[in-house]
């Protein structure tokens, strides 16, 4: 069974501490890892998506990296309007559906 | 602008009623999904459609039904069935071609039964 898991559960920083927040996964043959941003009552936001190891993409503070088998969004110099919670999803090949699974998310909160 | 609209962005339902969750998108995309968001859980997929006219059963779909008449529109029934509809409701899109951005979410509906 696809699996995915996100840690820390949660996460408190300052502002400027930098930090990274992980996405381990456990599927048969990845399609695609995405990322999104989730504010409090509100839709998820996406960021980003990778597809294969190695993979990097950036924006503004947010940079994602996949390996075979994690991803890590790493955050630097965080500000406050950077405290959500970040979910992590995997899609595979189930019969040709464009099934995502997600983690749990990381709620982040950045402290002025 | 382009986007997921999704009605009401609250709801109240007694036991015993049905009640219908709209979602339309302005994307041109192919694939709609409904998730499902309860507190300390990961979103999970209560129905998709990759094409109009067709839809997939996901992981919860017991005590939902979905439609796909229109390219735009994917509405949802909670159905007096399912025993616990109290959550977030969030509709999804997407192109459904390998490679492509997305999903994309709208602002979901919080449905409570009273």
């Amino acid at each position: 069974e696809d699996q995915v898991t996100q840690s820390p559960e949660a996460l408190r920083l300052q502002e400027g501490e930098s930090s990274s927040l992980n996405c381990s996964y456990t599927v048969s043959g990845l399609r695609g890892l995405f990322w999104y941003r989730q504010d409090p009552g509100k839709g998820p936001e996406f960021l980003f998506t990778l597809y294969s190891a190695g993979e990097e993409k950036e924006k503004e503070r947010l940079k994602a990296t996949l390996t075979k088998k994690e991803s890590f969004l790493h955050i630097t110099a965080p500000k406050p309007e950077d405290s959500a919670t970040y979910l992590c999803a995997v899609q595979a090949p189930q019969g040709g559906s464009e099934k995502l699974v997600f983690g749990k998310g990381t709620k982040l909160t950045v402290n002025p | 602008d382009g986007g997921i609209t999704q009605s009401p962005k609250y709801l109240f339902r007694k036991e015993g009623q049905n009640v219908t969750l709209s979602c339309e998108q302005n994307l041109n995309h192919d694939a709609m999904y409904w998730y499902r968001q309860d507190p300390g859980q990961g979103l999970r997929l209560i129905y998709y459609s990759q094409i109009v006219n067709d839809f997939q059963k996901g992981d919860i779909a017991e005590g939902y039904s979905v439609s796909r008449e229109k390219k735009e529109s994917f509405p949802l029934t909670v159905t007096s069935a399912q025993k616990n509809p109290t959550a977030f409701y969030l509709c999804a899109s997407s192109t459904g071609l390998a490679g492509s951005l997305g999903p994309f979410f709208g602002p979901g509906t919080r449905l409570t039964v009273l």
